[in-house]
């Protein structure tokens, strides 16, 4: 069964520190993995998405994710972090379509909550 | 554009009573979402569509209903409230083309007394 853990319910740093917020996987094929962020009493928000190729993806913010197959894993990353960025974040996984059929749903972690302390 | 936008934004209703929460979004999607969000429960699927004029059931469908009359709306309709069902309710939509994202509105705060 698919699913998505999340360890950690809260983490907190220092500003200027960096930042790492885990996640792992449990899919069938090759996994779409996405993180999205939810800033208080907000709709959850795009963050990075990886499909295919570098392990390492890009996205808003100055954050970026490392996918690692063996370790089933798609940790959130950030250099240095900012208290702007303290907000929940989620993981989120599906299936590739040939796994899935017609269904694009997510498997949603359930949330770390950031703090960054000035 | 908008985007996605979800109307009310708040509601207070009580036991039994109903109502229909509206879903909106003016980028052609085909798919969307209705989530509903609790306190260390994450996000839950109540129900989804495909498309105009399909439905699909989620993870916590009970007690909710659903319909897909134009692509642009997406209703979730509670016939007859609950306490248990006083959640923040997302809605989400995505192309449907590919690999993509969902995007999210901002989420209507219901209570139910």
């Amino acid at each position: 069964a698919q699913s998505v853990a999340q360890p950690e319910d809260q983490v907190n740093v220092a500003e200027g520190n960096p930042l790492t917020v885990k996640c792992t996987y449990s899919v069938s094929g090759n996994p779409y993995l996405f993180w999205y962020v939810q800033y208080p009493n907000r709709g959850l928000q795009f963050l990075l998405k990886y499909i295919t190729g570098d392990n390492l993806v890009k996205g808003s913010y100055g954050f970026e994710a490392e996918f690692n197959k063996s370790q089933t894993s798609f940790h959130l990353k950030k250099p240095s972090a900012l208290v702007s960025d303290s907000a929940l974040y989620f993981c989120a996984v599906r299936e590739p379509l040939r796994w899935a059929g017609n269904n694009r749903k997510l498997i949603w972690g359930l949330g770390t909550s950031l703090a960054v302390n000035p | 554009n908008a985007g996605v936008t979800q109307t009310p934004k708040f509601r207070v209703l009580k036991t039994g009573q109903s109502m229909t929460l509206l879903c909106a979004q003016d980028m052609n999607h085909e798919y969307m979402y209705w989530y509903r969000q609790d306190p260390g429960m994450g996000l839950r699927l109540i129900h989804y569509s495909v498309g105009e004029g399909t439905t699909a059931k989620g993870e916590v469908p009970d007690g909710y209903n659903v319909s897909r009359l134009k692509k642009q709306n997406f209703l979730l309709g509670l016939e007859s409230a609950a306490p248990s069902q006083t959640s923040v309710y997302f809605c989400a939509s995505t192309p449907g083309t590919g690999n993509d994202e969902q995007y999210f509105g901002p989420g209507t705060r219901l209570t139910v007394t």
